[in-house]
């Protein structure tokens, strides 16, 4: 058990629906993350929320609507997705400290996508 | 940009076997490094990380070196378990940017006993 809770686990949308993953985290932390998890490729990281606000936007297609209304609750809002958009996308938290050089970050388990 | 590099997967040992795992990567500046590990159906946890060269990272066995003069970061054990059976991600961040992990593509290891 890691703290950090994904839902759903599973997701099958068709490239027209409009759905959305939640990520939420019990661990006091304040900052949070959406990473994409492809076959055969690195792992992506796609935002970055400190203290609620989007701190890094690693050139995310707009397909991709990510939502941050507190420090303990991440969304992806998900709308006309392709094919290639099938992926694994995990959910990160960490506690950033002033100063620190590096703060662990805390992984769900993942949300499992296929786009049909 | 900064990047990580590991071994091919998938990799097959036998209970007890030694293990390496290769990683080596290039980035500007002074990074931290990490090794992850992935168990089916979970997210990634930290195994061990080290913050300047020389260091050596250890955790449930397992152990991996900074090698500044090399660019590397192999993660080994000695005797591998069956439990091992994972997916292992070496990573890295700089220090500039120290919330931003750049990862290798992963490792399978599948122990059979």
């Amino acid at each position: 058990e890691t703290g950090v809770t994904q839902t759903p686990r599973h997701l099958v949308m068709g490239m027209t629906n409009k759905k959305s993953l939640k990520c939420e985290q019990h661990l006091g932390h304040n900052a949070m993350y959406w990473y994409k998890q492809s076959a055969k490729k690195p792992l992506e990281l796609m935002f970055v929320y400190n203290f609620k606000e989007q701190t890094e936007n690693n050139s995310v297609p707009s397909r991709f609507s990510p939502e941050c209304p507190n420090s303990s609750h991440l969304f992806l809002h998900l709308h006309t997705l392709q094919p290639e958009d099938s992926a694994l996308y995990l959910c990160a938290s960490s506690r950033e400290l002033a100063g620190s050089s590096y703060n662990e970050q805390f992984f769900g388990p993942g949300t499992r996508l296929t786009v049909l | 940009g900064d990047s990580v590099t590991q071994m091919e997967g998938p990799v097959t040992l036998s209970e007890e076997a030694f293990l390496t795992i290769n990683c080596t990567y290039t980035a500007t500046g002074y990074p931290s490094l990490f090794w992850y590990v992935q168990y089916p159906g979970e997210g990634l946890q930290l195994l061990l990380k080290a913050t300047k060269a020389d260091d050596k990272g250890s955790n449930k066995g397992f152990e991996a070196t900074y090698r500044k003069e090399t660019t590397s970061f192999h993660l080994e054990k000695g005797s591998v378990q069956v439990s091992d059976s994972a997916v292992y991600f070496c990573a890295l961040s700089d220090q500039a940017r120290a919330q931003k992990l750049v990862f290798g593509q992963g490792t399978r290891l599948t122990i059979n006993p």
